[in-house]
């Protein structure tokens, strides 16, 4: 069955130092891979969009990079601020984005 | 900025109950879908609707389950008979058409709280 896992742990880094969060996922072939930022009861917010055909997107501190081989994305933000601590999440979705499918999340903290 | 708005933000009912979970899209947006989110647990695709139907729906949208635009606006989820299992926070998400770069970015709403005592 379709699979995404991200970092099940917590994340907490040093406030500017560069975070780093892992998005695998087995059996699925998606169109296109999303990132959203979720903060405690709240909806999910989208940050960034990456097709199948995209190694790399960036926008302003982040990036995220899509390799459809490894069935892997990765997330960075840099020059990380406490105001970014939250889960983030990946959802991939295909072709017409109909079923979007999210991963568990990982939660992010970042110490002043 | 347009946004997403749910109402009630909390709604507790007792099993058994109907209960009815009202979104507005944004106003230019043609997809429309519901999710749901148990405590601790991650965001559960339930349904998605297009052109007045449903275009996809996961094993949790049983018959307990619809959903309708009854207007120009407004995107319902309705739960006929609740179960205890049906409690979590329960996400309105809208799209704007295909096309462009922001064609498949889905915009989520606050959320409903259901509680099923």
């Amino acid at each position: 069955s379709q699979k995404i896992e991200q970092n099940s742990e917590a994340l907490n880094i040093q406030e500017g130092k560069t975070a780093t969060l892992t998005c695998n996922y087995t059996n699925y072939s998606p169109a296109y891979l999303q990132w959203y930022r979720q903060d405690p009861g709240r909806g999910p917010v989208f940050l960034l969009l990456i097709r199948e055909n995209e190694k790399e997107k960036r926008k302003e501190r982040l990036k995220v990079t899509f390799d459809t081989t490894l069935k892997q994305s990765l997330f960075h933000i840099t020059a990380s601020q406490p105001a970014d601590s939250a889960t983030y999440l990946c959802a991939l979705d295909k072709t017409g984005g109909f079923k979007t499918i999210f991963g568990a999340g990982t939660r992010l903290f970042v110490k002043a | 900025e347009p946004e997403v708005t749910q109402t009630p933000s909390h709604q507790v009912t007792q099993m058994g109950q109907e209960v009815i979970l009202r979104c507005v899209p944004i106003s230019n947006h043609l997809y429309f879908y519901w999710y749901r989110q148990i405590l601790g647990q991650k965001v559960e695709f339930l349904v998605s609707f297009y052109n007045n139907e449903i275009s996809e729906k996961s094993e949790i949208f049983d018959d307990q389950f619809s959903v309708e635009r009854p207007d120009g606006s407004n995107f319902t989820l309705k739960i006929r008979s609740t179960k205890l299992e049906d409690s979590a926070m329960y996400f309105c998400a809208s799209r704007a058409p295909s096309g462009g770069m922001s064609g498949e970015t889905q915009y989520f709403g606050p959320g409903t709280r259901l509680l099923v005592l």
